[in-house]
């Protein structure tokens, strides 16, 4: 069975600079990746996905995620944060079995 | 286009009752899927439908179920709730398969007393 791991359960930025999630996935084959974002209360907003190609995807609201297959992984950046990236954000994989597996998840803090 | 629509968004239910959600897709998605996401276990998958018919079950307990009626709009049923039941409960849709793409709604939130 796949798993994903996002290593960093909280992480604090200053408003302004860059952001890094980190996402480790295992999986025999490439799989379909994706980043998404919760904010408190509220579903999940799709930010970015990877199927194949390029291995570096852009979303939306300024994100970006690069796969490096030799790594396993699929880490979101963001050169500048905003405030209102404060939130949670999940990785998750999608292994041609109907469902998706998500890590458990980085709340991102921002600070003034 | 109208998102994925979850109703209701919060339900507060004593243990041994039964609760019902229900989910309207974004218009012309024939997949649904649902999750339950708690602090303790993160999000985690309860089952996938697809033209009515159930194409992948996660391990939960026979006390959920779902289904999806033929506009695909789906329901997923909790019987005999427990405690342990209340979560936000994540409806995604999507046009073929949920592993491709999904979109979400803005879940409900079931606490059990």
């Amino acid at each position: 069975a796949q798993s994903v791991t996002q290593p960093d359960i909280h992480i604090t930025v200053s408003e302004g600079a860059s952001l890094e999630l980190r996402c480790n996935y295992s999986y025999g084959a490439t799989p379909y990746l994706f980043w998404y974002v919760q904010s408190p209360g509220q579903g999940l907003q799709l930010l970015l996905k990877y199927f194949s190609g390029d291995t570096l995807v852009q979303g939306i609201k300024g994100f970006e995620a690069e796969f490096k297959r030799s790594q396993s992984s699929f880490n979101l950046r963001k050169p500048s944060v905003h405030w209102s990236d404060a939130a949670e954000y999940f990785c998750a994989v999608g292994e041609n079995d109907y469902k998706l597996s998500f890590g458990a998840g980085t709340t991102v803090t921002v600070r003034a | 286009k109208a998102g994925v629509t979850q109703t209701p968004r919060y339900l507060i239910k004593t243990r041994g009752q039964q609760v019902t959600l229900s989910c309207s897709p974004i218009s012309g998605h024939r997949s649904v899927s649902w999750y339950q996401q708690t602090p303790g276990q993160g999000l985690q998958f309860l089952f996938e439908y697809f033209s009515e018919t159930q194409r992948n079950k996660g391990n939960f307990p026979g006390r959920f179920s779902g289904r999806q009626f033929s506009n695909s709009r789906s329901e997923m049923n909790v019987s005999t709730l427990e405690l342990g039941d209340s979560a936000l409960y994540l409806c995604a849709s999507s046009q073929d398969r949920v592993d491709t793409e999904a979109f979400f709604g803005q879940g409900t939130r079931l606490t059990v007393v």
